[in-house]
């Protein structure tokens, strides 16, 4: 199965950067997943890391270490908007469902 | 393309009752997932289908859960004998056949008394 661990919570200024950690731990790994869901809302998706490295997409990029079980979204020039939880998932290999962590809740304050 | 749609998108009911929910994939999309997600949690997998096929429901989903995909497109997901327990978000995902990314629809809350 998989366990995934990131922070609960996280508060930055606008305009700044933040960083969240995800490491996970799993029998079998196809690919590495971050969402971000507003209150009351559903999942949208961010990205998808399968192979080492850095991705990046605008304002959001992520990394991940296979190796190490590790992976992180950065989100830079935050905007208020970016309010959000933000979710770790992990696809297991030969599978397509997704293990979600619990969760990242970013506040971000002017 | 309106994206995945779902329906109702909140639902109260007494424990004991059955309730049914719909959820309309992105046409395209063959693989269509279920979760469920209760505050301060993220998604939990209850089951995933290809085309009209269940290929995996989760050990979590008591017999009292049932879902079906009966022509590959749309599919309903039916608790009987609602439970307290059974109060959450459910979130309905698709996705392509070459494509990992899942897209997920708007939810279903419901809530049980």
């Amino acid at each position: 199965g998989q366990n995934i661990d990131q922070p609960t919570e996280m508060t930055a200024t606008e305009g700044a950067i933040v960083q969240i950690n995800c490491t996970y731990q799993t029998s079998g790994f196809n690919g590495l997943f971050w969402y971000q869901q507003h209150a009351g809302e559903a999942p949208t998706f961010l990205s998808y890391n399968v192979l080492d490295g850095l991705e990046e997409k605008g304002r959001f990029s992520s990394f991940l270490s296979r190796s190490k079980g590790y992976s992180y979204l950065l989100l830079k020039e935050l905007q208020m908007k970016d309010s959000a939880s933000y979710l770790c998932a992990v696809r297991p290999v030969d599978d397509y469902k997704l293990s979600f962590g619990a969760g990242t809740t970013v506040t971000v304050r002017a | 393309d309106t994206g995945v749609s779902q329906d109702p998108r909140h639902k109260i009911t007494k424990r004991g009752q059955n309730v049914t929910f719909r959820c309309d994939p992105i046409s395209e999309h063959n693989r269509l997932y279920w979760y469920r997600q209760t505050l301060g949690q993220g998604p939990e997998f209850l089951t995933y289908f290809q085309n009209e096929a269940q290929l995996e429901k989760s050990r979590l989903l008591s017999d009292r859960f049932s879902a079906e995909r009966p022509k590959g497109s749309f599919s309903t997901l039916e608790i009987q004998r609602t439970e307290q327990g059974d109060s959450a978000m459910y979130l309905c995902a698709s996705s392509l056949p070459d494509r990992s990314e899942q897209y997920f629809g708007p939810g279903t809350r419901l809530t049980v008394t």
